[in-house]
């Protein structure tokens, strides 16, 4: 157990859509990272957050976007949702995006979108 | 841009056949080298951190090593349990993400 909990597990929606995923950072980690990994593109960066504020940005689409909130958890929203939108959704937690920090990553969101 | 290419796409080897993985990548100033282990449906979980060529790390049946170009992960002896997929990944200086690359699915067979 990586001590990153990701909710839910599941979820299964339909186009255009909206929809919200859910991370608790490891007790005492300040940054949050979140990834979209699917079968033909791989581990793909979305966006990161330290302490509340956005740090860095990856491929993220405009309808996706996230927030770090005073708990240090995270929230990533999606919107009109795609067919290709489909894919394991993970949420990561550092202590800080200092040299060399590793990730501990969380077991996922798989996003089914019908 | 940064860019991480891991080959082979997929390997599969005998029980006790020992072989290596290959990362290598692009980036503009090294800050870390890292590997990770993903088993199916799971998050990746972190194996080894490599900051400058020449260095190596090793754990259990697995040793990292890493140039200027390139890491190699060394598995030596594999049993069943070490399959799953590889991940490699890179942050640069001055940067705060990390990008990893599209990974090595290994099949150990007993």
């Amino acid at each position: 157990d990586s001590g990153v909990t990701q909710t839910p597990k599941h979820l299964i929606t339909a186009t255009g859509q909206r929809v919200t995923l859910r991370c608790s950072p490891r007790s005492g980690d300040l940054s949050v990272y979140w990834y979209q990994q699917s079968l033909d593109q791989g581990l793909q960066f979305l966006i990161q957050y330290y302490n509340g504020e956005e740090r860095a940005k990856g491929n993220i689409l405009e309808r996706f976007s996230a927030q770090q909130f005073p708990d240090l958890h995270s929230e990533l929203n999606l919107s009109s949702l795609e067919l290709g939108d489909s894919a394991l959704y993970f949420c990561a937690s550092s202590v800080a995006p200092q040299e060399g920090e590793k990730l501990f990553f969380g077991s996922g969101t798989q996003l089914s979108v019908l | 841009e940064d860019q991480v290419t891991q080959s082979p796409e997929a390997l599969r080897l005998q029980e006790g056949e020992s072989s290596s993985l290959n990362c290598s990548y692009t980036v503009s100033g090294l800050r870390g080298l890292f590997w990770y282990r993903q088993d199916p449906g799971k998050g990746p979980e972190f194996l080894f951190t490599l900051y400058s060529a020449g260095e190596e790390k090793e754990k259990e049946r697995l040793k990292a090593t890493l140039t200027k170009k390139e890491s190699f992960l060394h598995i030596t002896a594999p049993k069943p349990e070490d399959s799953a997929t590889y991940l490699c990944a890179v942050q640069h200086t001055g940067g705060f993400k990390t990008i990893f690359g599209a990974g090595t699915r290994l099949f150990v067979k007993a």
